[in-house]
């Protein structure tokens, strides 16, 4: 079955830092990958997605995320956060081979940023 | 524009009613899904609809039911089966269900309450 894990529950960096949020997925074949952020209150977000092709995806706000099929893993890097990045962020994996198949979403990664 | 509205933002009610979350979308896609989120955990899905008058149940179905009368309104109803349906409630749509190229995108969400 398809699982994901986000292992960091909360982590706080300082403005203008460099950040890498971690995403571990769980499935048998070739998964498609997301990430979504959520402001507090609000609907997620999409930053980018994976499918196929080139391993290194750029997402939207200076996002981008490495595919790493050898670790199974999706994490999420920003070379320098702003105040405006503090948020939750949400990896996702779903499958996209049938009609039932479903996304499945991780716990989440709360983002704090430090002045 | 288009995108996914959902109604009312805030929802209060009394314990043993039934209430029913209002979710719009406007950019024609065929697949709608309502999620629930609870504090510190991912999104949990709740039902999902690939066309109109045909859903399925998701993962947490049971206390909730839905409609597809048009393929650009999903309604929730949370009754009074549901024993804990304090929680902010997504609903997202998709081009098709299942597809390689499938993403959901989000409405801003109801907070519901139950007093």
């Amino acid at each position: 079955a398809q699982s994901v894990t986000q292992p960091d529950i909360h982590i706080t960096v300082s403005e203008g830092a460099s950040l890498e949020l971690r995403c571990n997925y769980s499935y048998g074949a070739t998964p498609y990958l997301f990430w979504y952020v959520q402001s507090p209150g609000q609907g997620l977000q999409l930053l980018l997605k994976y499918f196929s092709g080139d391993t290194l995806v750029q997402g939207i706000k200076g996002f981008e995320a490495e595919f790493k099929r050898s670790q199974s893993s999706f994490n999420l890097r920003k070379p320098s956060v702003h105040w405006s990045d503090a948020a939750e962020y949400f990896c996702a994996v779903g499958s996209g081979y049938s009609s039932a198949s479903k996304i499945i979403f991780g716990s989440g990664t709360r983002l704090s940023i430090r002045p | 524009d288009g995108g996914i509205t959902q109604s009312p933002k805030y929802l209060f009610r009394k314990e043993g009613q039934n209430v029913t979350l209002s979710c719009e979308q406007n950019l024609n896609h065929d697949a709608m899904y309502w999620y629930r989120q609870d504090p510190g955990q991912g999104l949990r899905l709740i039902y999902y609809s690939q066309i109109v008058n045909d859903f399925q149940k998701g993962d947490i179905a049971e206390g909730y039911s839905v409609s597809r009368e048009k393929k650009e309104s999903f309604p929730l109803t949370v009754t009074s089966a549901q024993k804990n349906p304090t929680a902010f409630y997504l609903c997202a749509s998709s081009t098709k269900l299942g597809g390689r190229t499938d993403t959901q995108y989000f409405g801003p969400g109801t907070r519901l309450t139950v007093l």
